[in-house]
């Protein structure tokens, strides 16, 4: 079955610095990704995903990320962090066709310092 | 467009108590999903619908059951609740040919 490892639990970056979020993934065939992000006491916002093509994604809010097969990657990046971004992230995997199996990462939970 | 409702947003249990969250979806989606978060553990499938009429177990069911009541519908029961289930519940459903989660707001359970 396909797992997510997002090694990073919580990070603090001051506001205007670059972001970057990591997360790994396992998964037997070409996996889809995603990443979401979580307002406190919300529901989850898909930030941008991958299915094929460009590995190479832009997401909302001035989100990308870079799909790296090699190394099992997918991480998430900004260049300059708004303190509006302070929410946690989590990565996804799954498949188009087999749904049942979107698998989460537990999270990396972002603060934003002033 | 509601997307995703689910409710109650908030609900106090004692110990072998049962109760069904609700969750409904306005667009036309045919899977729904029901996940739990807990901190430190992301979120976990819990049993999804793939179409109406259909479900199936994910990765922590014991402990819970579903309905898929129709389309818009998909509920969850905890039949004789234990403080373990004691989490924040989503219901989400997926949308056609995108692999989007569309996600409700979240259901706080409290088992004592």
């Amino acid at each position: 079955a396909q797992s997510v490892t997002q090694p990073d639990i919580h990070i603090t970056v001051s506001e205007g610095a670059s972001l970057e979020l990591r997360c790994n993934y396992s998964y037997g065939a070409t996996p889809y990704l995603f990443w979401y992000v979580q307002s406190p006491g919300q529901g989850l916002q898909l930030l941008l995903k991958y299915f094929s093509g460009d590995t190479l994604v832009q997401g909302i809010k001035g989100f990308e990320a870079e799909f790296k097969r090699s190394q099992s990657s997918f991480n998430l990046r900004k260049p300059s962090v708004h303190w509006s971004d302070a929410a946690e992230y989590f990565c996804a995997v799954g498949a188009l066709n087999n749904n049942n199996d979107m698998r989460f990462g537990a999270g990396t939970r972002l603060t934003v310092k002033p | 467009n509601a997307g995703v409702t689910q409710t109650p947003k908030f609900q106090v249990l004692k110990t072998g108590q049962s109760m069904t969250l609700q969750c409904a979806q306005d667009m036309n989606h045919n899977s729904m999903y029901w996940y739990r978060q807990d901190p430190g553990m992301g979120l976990r499938l819990i049993y999804y619908s793939a179409s109406e009429g259909t479900t199936d177990k994910g990765e922590v069911p014991n402990g819970y059951n579903v309905s898929r009541l129709n389309k818009r519908e998909f509920s969850l029961r905890l039949e004789s609740a234990a403080p373990s289930q004691t989490s924040v519940y989503f219901c989400a459903s997926i949308g056609i040919n995108t692999g989007e989660l569309f996600f409700g707001e979240g259901s706080r359970l409290t088992v004592l």
